[in-house]
């Protein structure tokens, strides 16, 4: 495989349950990314990861919590969602330290909370 | 802080039809510009950039100038194509780069009729 990639596609959970969302990047890269993405507002970013470090959280609430294992792989557990949480969620990596660090995205997860 | 405005959408166009999407920027420093194009049902795809004032960035047919002295990085294609249909993101980002932080506009859709 190639670029990076999302698993799942798709997923539907209920408000009481848990899940977690997969991304993956065969890019070699060490900076990665969630975005959210929700009708008819802009792309907002949850959380940055740089060698395996949490750089940033902006202000995401506690349901979302980020894990990166390694600089290939970054998991978002969700729990206790709500269903205003119904986006599509973006996975990104860049190479960091590089000028420009243009930043490549997977397919996304689209997550529908009932 | 950093910020992209696009022209909101959605823009309608028929095939062959000459397109612009306009993009404004601010940026404390001198920021890279970046255009990110979203077919569906797919995440962002980077179609082109530009690094310093006056570069041309193209692909595919699309082009966009960074022109400094307008804070401005418009997309243009002179011959639009039913499957240029997706939404178009303006994006900036602003030294120094292991801020990791990348802002991105509220994208544009642009629908091509046969």
């Amino acid at each position: 495989e190639t670029g990076v990639t999302q698993t799942p596609r798709h997923l539907v959970m209920g408000m009481t349950n848990k899940k977690s969302l997969k991304c993956e990047q065969h890019l070699g890269h060490n900076a990665m990314y969630w975005y959210k993405q929700s009708a008819k507002k802009p792309l907002e970013l949850m959380f940055v990861y740089n060698f395996k470090e949490q750089t940033e959280n902006n202000s995401v609430p506690s349901r979302f919590s980020p894990e990166c294992p390694n600089s290939s792989h970054l998991f978002l557990h969700l729990h206790t969602l709500q269903p205003e949480d119904s986006a599509l969620y973006l996975c990104a990596s860049s190479q960091d330290q590089t000028d420009p660090y243009e930043q490549y995205f997977g397919p996304g997860t689209r997550l529908t909370v009932t | 802080g950093d910020s992209v405005t696009q022209m909101e959408g959605p823009v309608t166009l028929s095939e062959e039809a000459f397109l612009t999407i306009n993009c404004t920027y601010t940026a404390t420093g001198y920021p890279s510009l970046f255009w990110y194009v979203q077919y569906p049902g797919e995440g962002l795809q980077l179609l082109l950039k530009a690094t310093k004032a006056d570069d041309k960035g193209s692909n595919k047919g699309f082009e966009a100038t960074y022109r400094k002295e307008t804070t401005s990085f418009h997309l243009e294609k002179g011959s639009v194509q039913v499957s240029d249909s997706a939404v178009y993101f303006c994006a900036l980002s602003d030294p120094p780069y292991n801020n990791n932080d990348m802002r991105f506009g509220a994208g544009t859709r642009l629908t091509v009729k046969p």
